[in-house]
């Protein structure tokens, strides 16, 4: 089982409408958990991180951890064409254990005007 | 603004060839790190570095090498490219410890 699973997709979606992405884990050590916005022929850049469970909103986006569960997710209301890009997952653990952020592969979204 | 560049924004190599690629970082970070992004495989972890001339393997280094010897510059070397090595090559730099890593714009490495 691979550490963090993430559906590739593609998603499209008519703008307006709320998009939830998800990603399944199974290293229990993992206490950070990032999402990473991707636009084409860029480089990824950091859209929000949360640290162990709860919730955490910044404007349109809100990303929700359930330990319990190994389940992290990112809904996008009220979307707009300038959302399309690739959403990635990231997980690390905490300091002192390993460095490396663990992606997942990345869920490439559309949003049609 | 954290600036991370990569030397090249697109190469094309010749099998066999010696491969290097550059990155460089402003904001004197301790770590970088090396991955390539494939379709359908996501981002993979190729070499990553702690600090000036630390390096360790990442999830896939077979066929890599790097180098650190300026806490700026991380390189990534491709001893004897080969056609299976084209790929997206992303650089990325980060404090030590915390959650934010800030990546260059990629390097598209064609290898015919």
């Amino acid at each position: 089982q691979k550490e963090v699973e993430q559906d590739p997709g593609p998603l499209s979606v008519p703008e307006g409408a709320i998009v939830s992405l998800n990603c399944t884990y199974s290293n229990s050590a993992f206490q950070y958990f990032m999402w990473y916005r991707q636009y084409s022929r860029k480089g990824p850049e950091l859209l929000m991180y949360t640290y162990s469970s709860g919730n955490k909103e910044d404007g349109r986006f809100t990303a929700q951890v359930d330990k319990s569960s190994k389940y992290i997710s990112l809904f996008i209301r009220d979307s707009q064409p300038s959302d399309s890009a690739t959403y990635l997952c990231a997980m690390r653990a905490p300091q002192g254990g390993s460095e490396k952020l663990v992606f997942g592969k990345g869920m490439k979204l559309t949003v049609n005007p | 603004d954290v600036k991370v560049t990569q030397s090249s924004r697109y190469l094309v190599k010749r099998t066999g060839e010696k491969v290097f690629l550059e990155c460089v970082q402003d904001m004197d970070h301790e770590n970088m790190f090396w991955y390539r992004q494939d379709p359908g495989l996501g981002l993979r972890l190729i070499y990553f570095s702690y600090d000036v001339k630390m390096k360790e393997k990442g999830d896939i280094p077979e066929g890599y090498s790097v180098s650190r010897e300026k806490k700026e510059r991380f390189s990534l070397i491709l001893e004897s490219a080969s056609t299976n090595q084209t790929s997206m090559y992303l650089c990325a730099s980060r404090v030590q410890g915390s959650t934010e890593a800030f990546f260059g714009q990629g390097t598209r490495l064609t290898v015919v």
